[in-house]
């Protein structure tokens, strides 16, 4: 069964600090991972997925995210954290494009 | 703009009555589509999964009486919360399918049961 481990349920940065949010995944194949975020009362944004290819992946918003097969890992990293970056981030693995598993989700305050 | 459109963003009802949540696929057949459930504070659980023509395959603990899902045609599917009560309260999102590299999300429906 897949499962996605993110150990950090809350994190507080200052903005202009830079971030990364761990996550780690349990999966038999080679995983699709993504990280979505999730603002106050709104839906799911994807930020960035992984699919095959560069380890290293580009998303939205200046995100990036590196995809460790090793480690079982795919942290979420951006070098200088704003305000508006204030939401819940999930982590999550599918087997291809189907069904997903989210992790617990990770909180992220950002203070001035 | 926007590949899945769920509909309502929010509804507010009747503890007894039944709500309907449509999730539509606006570019692209989806083949399969998945709701997902999420408790305030919690992260999204899958529901269950429906293919288009069948019968939706619910996961473990989930009430196929309770959560219809009809998935008629390859652009919609719909998740019907029958005899709402206010335990059924919750934020409900659908995810479209329609092969490598086209997974997408709806922008959810806030449910709250009075």
């Amino acid at each position: 069964a897949q499962s996605v481990t993110q150990p950090d349920i809350h994190i507080t940065v200052s903005e202009g600090a830079s971030l990364e949010l761990r996550c780690n995944y349990s999966y038999g194949a080679t995983p699709y991972l993504f990280w979505y975020v999730q603002s106050p009362g709104q839906g799911l944004q994807l930020l960035l997925k992984y699919f095959s290819g560069d380890t290293l992946v580009q998303g939205i918003k200046g995100f990036e995210a590196e995809f460790k097969r090793s480690q079982s890992s795919f942290n979420l990293r951006k070098p200088s954290v704003h305000w508006s970056d204030a939401a819940e981030y999930f982590c999550a693995v599918s087997g291809g494009y189907q069904k997903v598993t989210f992790g617990i989700g990770t909180k992220l305050q950002v203070i001035p | 703009g926007a590949v899945v459109s769920q509909h309502p963003s929010w509804v507010i009802c009747k503890s007894g009555t039944s709500v309907k949540i449509e999730c539509r696929s606006l570019d692209f057949q989806a083949t399969t589509m998945f709701w997902y459930r999420q408790f305030p504070k919690q992260s999204l659980m899958l529901m269950a999964t429906s293919n288009e023509g069948s019968k939706a395959t619910y996961e473990q603990g989930v009430e196929k009486d309770k959560f219809l899902i009809n998935h008629a045609s390859l652009t919609l599917s719909t998740l019907t919360v029958t005899s709402a009560h206010p335990e059924d309260s919750s934020f409900y999102i659908c995810s479209a399918t329609g092969g490598v590299e086209k997974l997408f999300f709806g922008s959810g429906t806030q449910l709250s049961v009075l």
